[in-house]
């Protein structure tokens, strides 16, 4: 089936631990995305990457870091865990990187540090 | 900078009964505008989405939404709710990001039950 992939599907993680959640698209999509989903807050862009082999920071980008080696995956890196990055992650897609075009949403990941 | 408001955190009609969910935006230029619905568990699904042309817009599941520029709003609604419309639903305006390419700003959401 096509679509986005995410993994782990949720994970407890100690603080000051290196964690990488995992994202994979197999819809050939130009841009991908990673969001944070709190409480009240709605979602929350953290990094992006409009192409293969390049990245950009969104609004909420400290303590994070990306990678985008080509075109499928998108790995979101935590390097030293706080229990503020405690929230539900969600990878996205879309075929441009234009504003009309819809985001394909992952199932998300659920992340707690403590 | 661009914004959406969600006035409503939660909503609760019963089944068969109409729906609106209220959605404001700020954003400079023409808006792109999207309606999402996220079930317990799941991650967002698209129901609906506003470029440009008619101002109301028909979604999936019997949902529609209308674009009003002079009051910076984009309402989404259903004539008649039904027990599996009970979800959480989020507007979102797509901005263009500084280094190119573009972004959602989603509202806060609004949690749907439906009584039976």
């Amino acid at each position: 089936i096509a679509g986005i992939t995410q993994a782990p599907t949720s994970q407890i993680l100690a603080a000051g631990r290196r964690m990488t959640l995992r994202c994979t698209q197999d819809m050939r999509h130009n841009a991908m995305y990673w969001y944070r989903q709190d409480l009240g807050l709605g979602l929350r862009l953290i990094h992006y990457s409009n192409t293969a082999g390049t990245t950009g920071k969104g609004e909420v980008p400290d303590g994070y870091s990306v990678s985008r080696a080509n075109t499928d995956d998108f790995p979101l890196t935590l390097a030293s865990a706080v229990p503020s990055q405690t929230s539900v992650y969600f990878c996205a897609s879309s075929e441009k990187e234009t504003g009309g075009n819809e985001q394909f949403f992952g199932p998300g990941t659920r992340l707690t540090v403590l | 900078a661009q914004s959406v408001t969600q006035p409503d955190i939660h909503i609760t009609v019963s089944e068969g009964a109409s729906l609106e969910l209220r959605c404001n935006y700020s954003y400079g230029a023409t808006p792109y505008l999207f309606w999402y619905v996220q079930s317990p568990g799941q991650g967002l699904q698209l129901l609906l989405k506003y470029f440009s042309g008619d101002t109301l817009v028909q979604g999936i599941k019997g949902f529609e939404a209308e674009f009003k520029r002079s009051q910076s709003s984009f309402n989404l609604m259903k004539p008649s709710v039904h027990w599996s419309d009970a979800a959480e639903y989020f507007c979102a305006v797509a901005s263009i990001l500084t280094g190119g390419g573009n972004k959602l700003t989603f509202g806060t959401g609004t949690q749907l039950k439906v009584e039976l």
